[in-house]
């Protein structure tokens, strides 16, 4: 079974700090996505990582793909409350074909 | 809008009932995927559809069935339900191809989920 495991769990934090979500397995994945999801709505895709060692970029957030394609790492630089959300890491491929292996997910809340 | 779309937004049920919930997924994808996110179990992988056949099962109970029809539109039939299934299920859809005759993991798109609370 693919695990995925997400650090921190919580995370609150003041507007204008910096931030690292972690994401990390024993497992290899083809390919990694990171989601951000509001209560009660869909996960909402931000970024999907696929090459190890890769580095994206999306504004003031940067993802990694870890050497190995075993972990990942999301950096969010001066955060804003606009960023408060549930943060979801998900691995696909290796043993588990089509499916997505999530994260437990990170709670950031951005204090003004 | 992730192009994906599900329905019903809410669904209030009693214990024993049975529903359904439908979702269409993005123009030209071939993939679609059923999850459940309850509060303490996150978010779970139930079942995948590809081009109308089953792809992938993952932890989905003898009391969930879903299909894909020729449309692609998929829906996922809950029965007999329990207190415990109260959650919000989502629909991805992805366009996954073959390649030897598995499937070729690509992003996934998410709708905006049907939330079932059963009383």
């Amino acid at each position: 079974t693919q695990l995925l495991e997400q650090s921190p769990q919580f995370l609150s934090i003041q507007e204008g700090e910096n931030l690292t979500v972690y994401c990390n397995s024993s497992s290899v994945f083809s390919s990694l996505q990171w989601y951000r999801q509001e209560p009660g709505e869909g996960p909402v895709l931000l970024v999907t990582v696929v090459t190890g060692g890769e580095v994206k970029k999306l504004k003031r957030l940067t993802f990694q793909f870890g050497d190995a394609r075993k972990d990942s790492s999301l950096h969010i630089t001066a955060a804003q409350t606009g960023d408060t959300g549930l943060y979801l890491c998900a691995g696909a491929g290796g043993t588990s074909y089509g499916k997505l292996t999530f994260g437990q997910g990170t709670i950031l809340t951005v204090h003004p | 809008d992730s192009g994906v779309t599900q329905t019903p937004k809410h669904l209030i049920t009693a214990t024993g009932q049975r529903v359904t919930l439908r979702c269409s997924p993005r123009s030209g994808d071939l993939s679609v995927y059923w999850y459940q996110q309850s509060l303490d179990q996150g978010l779970q992988f139930l079942i995948q559809y590809y081009n109308g056949e089953e792809r992938a099962k993952g932890n989905i109970l003898e009391r969930f069935s879903a299909q894909q029809f020729p449309d692609l539109h998929s829906e996922l039939n809950l029965s007999s339900l329990e207190l415990g299934d109260s959650a919000l299920y989502f629909c991805a859809s992805s366009g996954t191809g073959t390649s030897g005759g598995r499937a070729v993991r690509d992003t996934q798109y998410f709708g905006p989920g049907t939330r079932l609370t059963v009383l």
